[in-house]
């Protein structure tokens, strides 16, 4: 199965800042890659697929990239619903594995 | 309106099964995979398994963590999607949620409010 690892598992910041997550596979898995958003108590929200692809709605200040086994996502200006959960997930082949997730606080 | 609801979440005795539907409107139910991931209390995602399309042979995956004891199935004219889950332990209590996945995209576009499942004597 492929692992997915991300990091920092907890990242504070500020309104404003950028802010960059980051995801390795433990083997390459090309672009298949995206990434979610969970606040809390509601269903995670997508993000970004293909590792760099925007899906419609979601607010410019998001951006990924990356290839193979390292990827990022990038927040360019955090705003005040930006903190919140993220999770990377593989869609390269099953099992479909997600990443421990990194959770954004407000400093 | 796209939209998924999941229903069928309860408390379980430990061994026993429960069913999860997954119901699909304001889309072509058929044209995509459908997926199930649960979250436990406190916890990360952790995807369970799904079913490919019936243009993609109506396949089924899972996770090592379920196989052999959770089945998914679909019923594409009701626009449902079914989780089995037989054998049911503690660690599978959590919510669970289903999503739909794209062909062009394999992402999870489209998620429902999720169901909780608790699993305890």
């Amino acid at each position: 199965d492929i692992q997915m690892t991300q990091s920092p598992s907890s990242l504070s910041a500020s309104v404003g800042d950028r802010v960059t997550i980051t995801c390795r596979a433990s083997q390459t898995i090309s672009n298949f890659l995206n990434w979610y958003q969970q606040e809390p108590g509601k269903a995670p929200k997508l993000l970004i697929y293909s590792a760099s692809t925007l899906q419609s709605g979601v607010p410019s200040r998001f951006s990924g990239s990356g290839s193979g086994t390292d990827f990022t996502l990038t927040v360019s200006s955090l705003q005040p619903e930006d903190f919140a959960t993220y999770y990377c997930q593989q869609s390269y082949s099953p099992p479909r594995t997600f990443g421990q997730g990194t959770k954004l606080e407000i400093q | 309106e796209v939209q998924l609801v999941e229903s069928g979440g309860d408390l379980v005795q430990p061994g026993r099964s429960l069913r999860l539907s997954c119901t699909g409107s304001g889309f072509t139910f058929g044209d995509y995979a459908m997926n199930w991931v649960r979250q436990a209390p406190g916890k990360g995602l952790e995807w369970v398994g799904f079913i490919r399309s019936k243009t993609y042979g109506g396949t089924t995956e899972f996770a090592a963590s379920v196989k052999g004891r959770f089945a998914i199935s679909r019923d594409d004219s009701k626009s449902i999607a079914y989780l089995q889950m037989n054998g049911l332990k503690s660690e599978d209590t959590a919510m669970y949620y289903c999503s739909r996945e794209p062909r062009k995209s394999l992402a999870f576009d489209i998620w429902g409010q999720g169901t909780v499942v608790t699993v305890s004597s």
